[in-house]
């Protein structure tokens, strides 16, 4: 069966860089159009969609926040890397990372649990 | 501020229906077939319920259908289960020049 696990810091400071790892188990990420795609939630608000990764390594980032992200893919390890720059009290959130669904990508239908990220001095 | 619009929240007993809406653009929800629901229960992830504006993923009940007219899509729950309070999430593609996907803001729904 198909899981994802997230898996970084719970804690980091404004300014600092948040990587966050995404191990995953049940599909390939080198089988055609397979993606693996990182969501974010601040408590109590709405979801917010960051980043895609294809199988062929095509990426995709939320316009909003372009400049600040990048998703990288180790096949050999199924794993997905998120990094977000710069970060700021207001990127507090659980980030989720899923497996794509669709003919776009743009739906996922398996979840990490998710991990808590708290930016604050 | 969410780039698609759901109402707050909504509610109906046992074994009624209910309907939640999310309304977009013609960039999003109007422009593409490519809507999706998701439930998301209390300290949970979110689950995917209805995916291309109608589809049911394996194991989600028929009691959950999706539809889209215009710029609006919306999703039903027929026979209200207690199981079914949660909140609900529609997204959209919202390709154009640039890959992007939007979210509502979410929507309570409450098994009176």
């Amino acid at each position: 069966q198909i899981t994802l696990k997230e898996s970084g810091p719970t804690l980091v400071k404004p300014t600092q860089t948040l990587t966050l790892t995404c191990t995953f188990s049940g599909f390939s990420l080198s089988t055609s159009g397979v993606g693996v795609g990182w969501i974010r939630q601040p408590p109590g608000k709405a979801l917010e969609w960051l980043a895609l990764i294809y199988w062929d390594d095509d990426k995709r980032y939320s316009p909003s926040l372009k400049s600040r992200l990048t998703i990288t893919k180790d096949t050999s390890k199924n794993q997905v890397v998120l990094t977000m720059t710069n970060m700021d009290p207001v990127d507090t959130a659980t980030y989720y990372c899923a497996h794509s669904a669709g003919a776009t990508g743009s739906s996922w239908d398996y979840w990490g649990q998710g991990t808590l990220v708290t930016v604050s001095s | 501020q969410s780039a698609l619009t759901q109402p707050p929240s909504a509610s109906g007993s046992p074994g009624q229906s209910v309907t939640i809406s999310c309304t977009g653009t013609s960039s999003d929800v109007g422009g593409y077939n490519y809507v999706s629901w998701y439930q998301q229960h209390p300290g949970k992830a979110p689950k995917l319920m209805i995916y291309e504006v109608s589809k049911r993923p394996s194991g989600v009940p028929d009691r959950f259908s999706g539809s889209k007219s215009g710029n609006t899509a919306s999703l039903t729950v027929s026979g209200l289960q207690a199981e079914d309070e949660a909140d609900y999430y529609c997204s959209s593609y919202a390709g154009s020049n640039n890959f992007d996907v939007v979210f509502g803001g979410g929507t309570k729904l409450t098994v009176l």
